[in-house]
């Protein structure tokens, strides 16, 4: 099962920032939050990810609380080819057998 | 284009038929892996394999057999396969301990 729970869909206005809630309140020290998208019938395609530190890249933001229970993807500037399923993955295991168990995810829709 | 390349991209076959998914990588990763994601379903792992070795099986139906030569290559072959069968499978690559690329993934039908 997976060990994330995410709102199962969410609008956004084009050109507004898309924030994406993840709750992961059984998460262990070692393991990190990926954040992946899937666009129909696409394979996923990987966002950004991080342990306990804020993070940025080109695509989006990562905010993780402190307590690391819960964690919220930004997307800065939502343009209308951002609309996929988003999912958030807490990756379990380590050293070679590291796995990514995927839930529903969020369905962002991005409306002109 | 992610650097995993999957192919065929569609596939239909019968249910006494035997064929194969193939996927390749030339990241340099050495771990593989083969996902299933059915219609309205979440993405499941079946296969993991690490340096050419098999590391995880997630409860498979032997009609799924998978085949790893090398690291850059991954095959999944398929026999007697039924209806329930039909899905999206993909293929993803990694360096060990890093984030996963995911190919494509190929629609199967199983009529």
């Amino acid at each position: 099962d997976a060990k994330t729970t995410q709102p199962p869909s969410m609008d956004c206005a084009e050109g507004r920032a898309a924030n994406l809630p993840c709750n992961h309140s059984t998460i262990s020290g070692n393991e990190y939050v990926y954040w992946y998208r899937q666009i129909h019938s696409q394979g996923p395609q990987y966002i950004i990810h991080g342990l306990k530190n804020n993070e940025t890249n080109e695509m989006a933001s990562l905010i993780i609380t402190e307590d690391r229970k819960s964690s919220t993807l930004i997307l800065p500037h939502a343009t209308l080819r951002d609309t996929a399923v988003y999912y958030c993955i807490v990756r379990v295991g380590q050293g070679g057998s590291e796995k990514l168990v995927f839930g529903k995810g969020t369905k962002l829709t991005v409306n002109p | 284009e992610t650097g995993v390349t999957q192919t065929p991209r569609h596939l239909v076959m019968g249910m006494t038929n035997k064929k194969s998914l193939k996927c390749e990588q030339h990241l340099g990763h050495n771990a593989m892996y083969w996902y299933k994601q059915s219609a309205k379903k979440p993405l499941e792992l079946m296969f993991v394999y690490n340096f050419k070795e098999q590391t995880e099986n997630n409860s498979v139906p032997s009609r799924f057999s998978p085949e790893c030569p090398n690291s850059s290559h991954l095959f999944l072959h398929l026999h007697t396969l039924q209806p329930e069968d039909s899905a999206l499978y993909l293929c993803a690559s990694s360096q060990q301990g890093e984030k996963q690329i995911f190919g494509s993934g190929t629609q199967l039908s199983v009529l």
